[in-house]
């Protein structure tokens, strides 16, 4: 049980293009949904907080226009990259809180390689 | 400021040998810690959850241990496989009615036959 899923797991796409990457959580229900970015030989920082029914929380730096967040059921949270460019390149994971684990346990989605030209 | 520290960085054993990793934070208020593994290019796996009244908690081959008096934690690797080779992740999580969570920077680790 807990499986978080991505779709895609590697995408490519030119400069100024939009990409959205999707999280579902696939035999629980998530009130809360995170997104995570990656560099090479860093660890995860995270991007935001979605809750399901409102709207996304950012960490300091994030810029909410560049990355929008849908959450709109409790199984399904997507990240809209918008006008990528190459600095956007990047591994983005997400993870689902599970509302009915008492430890709050998140569970990590397997990731998606952007990779902007 | 909440930190978690990792060591060592990165980490070379023979196949079959033990090791152990560290993971020193000073996150506040303190709700749990989390040891997860990370395959490349794959998305964090938890490994073990340890609270506040736990000090030692076993998984398999791998057993965590907690100090949160001096707020250290340690991961030990029994019989290492070359499947363990993976970047290990401290995670802590703070405790609130927004709950926080602060990464390590991880350790690298290599198992070789």
């Amino acid at each position: 049980g807990a499986v978080v899923s991505q779709h895609p797991s590697r995408v490519i796409c030119k400069s100024g293009t939009s990409v959205k990457i999707e999280c579902r959580s696939l035999d629980f229900q998530a009130t809360t949904m995170f997104w995570y970015r990656q560099f090479p030989k860093q660890s995860l920082m995270l991007m935001a907080t979605s809750n399901e029914g409102s709207k996304a929380t950012y960490e300091q730096g994030v810029e909410k226009d560049k990355f929008l967040i849908n959450h709109a059921s409790l199984t399904l949270s997507t990240l809209t990259v918008t006008s990528a460019h190459p600095e956007d390149s990047s591994f983005y994971i997400c993870s689902a809180r599970d509302r009915g684990n008492p430890f709050n346990e998140q569970f990590f989605g397997p990731g998606t390689r952007l990779t902007v030209l | 400021k909440n930190q978690v520290e990792q060591s060592p960085q990165s980490l070379i054993i023979l196949e079959g040998k033990n090791c152990t990793l560290q993971c020193n934070y000073t996150v506040s208020p303190f709700s749990n810690l989390r040891w997860y593994k990370q395959d490349t290019g794959r998305g964090p796996v938890s490994l073990t959850i340890m609270t506040f009244s736990e000090n030692t908690k076993s998984n398999g081959r791998y057993t965590a241990t907690l100090d949160a008096d001096t707020k250290q934690s340690s991961l030990h690797i029994t019989a290492s496989q070359l499947s363990d080779s993976a970047s290990y992740i401290c995670v802590v999580f703070r405790s609130g009615g927004y709950q926080k969570v602060t990464f390590g920077t991880g350790t690298k680790l290599q198992v070789i036959p």
